[in-house]
């Protein structure tokens, strides 16, 4: 069974702060890797994606990924109170099978 | 209208009931796909459609059954459900075929089922 697993949190981060949020996945033959957004009530959407290893930067937005390791991370520079929501890690596995993690809720206190 | 949009937002309905959801985008897409969403769990992929043309059924329960008229409509029929059923059903739809491209799924807000 191929798994993505994620902390559920809630993680609370000050304001202004880094937020670090992990994922591990255990299909080595993964691809491709994915983060999305859902806030409270509303549907995922997608703000992060990334197929090599290292960083990938897209604004306050860093994603990390080490395939030797297994893990992808998603950075969030100067955190702002509107970044609290629920982040979903997806990773395309050896078989194009897009497999979801549950989600970290993630709290920007002011 | 824009994106995805899914009928109705809340269901409630009893085990012995007939209803069904609906889904539509305007995106142009070819690809769409119904989720469903229970608390704290990983997104389940439940079926998939490719140009109107099913190409996954995720060992899905027959109580659930899809229909999928053209490429823009989606629909999820729903008879004699188990209360374990409720739960958010997200329809999406992606502009590359299943399986491939950048992986971005553009979802509706879902259908928030409770089986009573």
């Amino acid at each position: 069974q191929k798994e993505v697993e994620q902390n559920s949190g809630p993680l609370s981060v000050p304001e202004g702060a880094i937020a670090s949020l992990n994922c591990t996945y255990s299909d080595r033959g993964s691809q491709s890797f994915f983060w999305y957004r859902q806030y409270s009530g509303k549907s995922p959407e997608l703000i992060m994606f990334i197929y090599s290893n290292g960083d990938k930067e897209d604004g306050r937005f860093t994603a990390q990924l080490n395939k030797a390791s297994q893990y992808v991370s998603l950075l969030i520079r100067d955190s702002q109170p509107s970044d609290s929501a629920t982040y979903l890690c997806a990773v395309r596995d050896s078989n194009y099978q897009l497999i979801w993690g549950a989600g970290t809720k993630l709290i920007i206190k002011p | 209208e824009t994106g995805v949009t899914q009928t109705p937002r809340h269901l409630v309905m009893g085990m012995t009931n007939k209803k069904s959801l609906k889904c539509e985008q305007h995106l142009g897409h070819n690809a769409m796909y119904w989720y469903k969403q229970s608390a704290k769990k990983p997104l389940e992929l439940m079926f998939v459609y490719n140009f109107k043309e099913q190409t996954e059924n995720n060992s899905v329960p027959s109580r659930f059954s899809p229909e999928c008229p053209n490429s823009s409509h989606l629909f999820l029929h729903l008879h004699t459900l188990q209360p374990e059923d409720s739960a958010l059903y997200l329809c999406a739809s992606s502009h590359e075929p299943p399986g491939q491209g950048a992986g971005e799924l553009f979802f509706g807000e879902g259908s928030r089922l409770t089986v009573l």
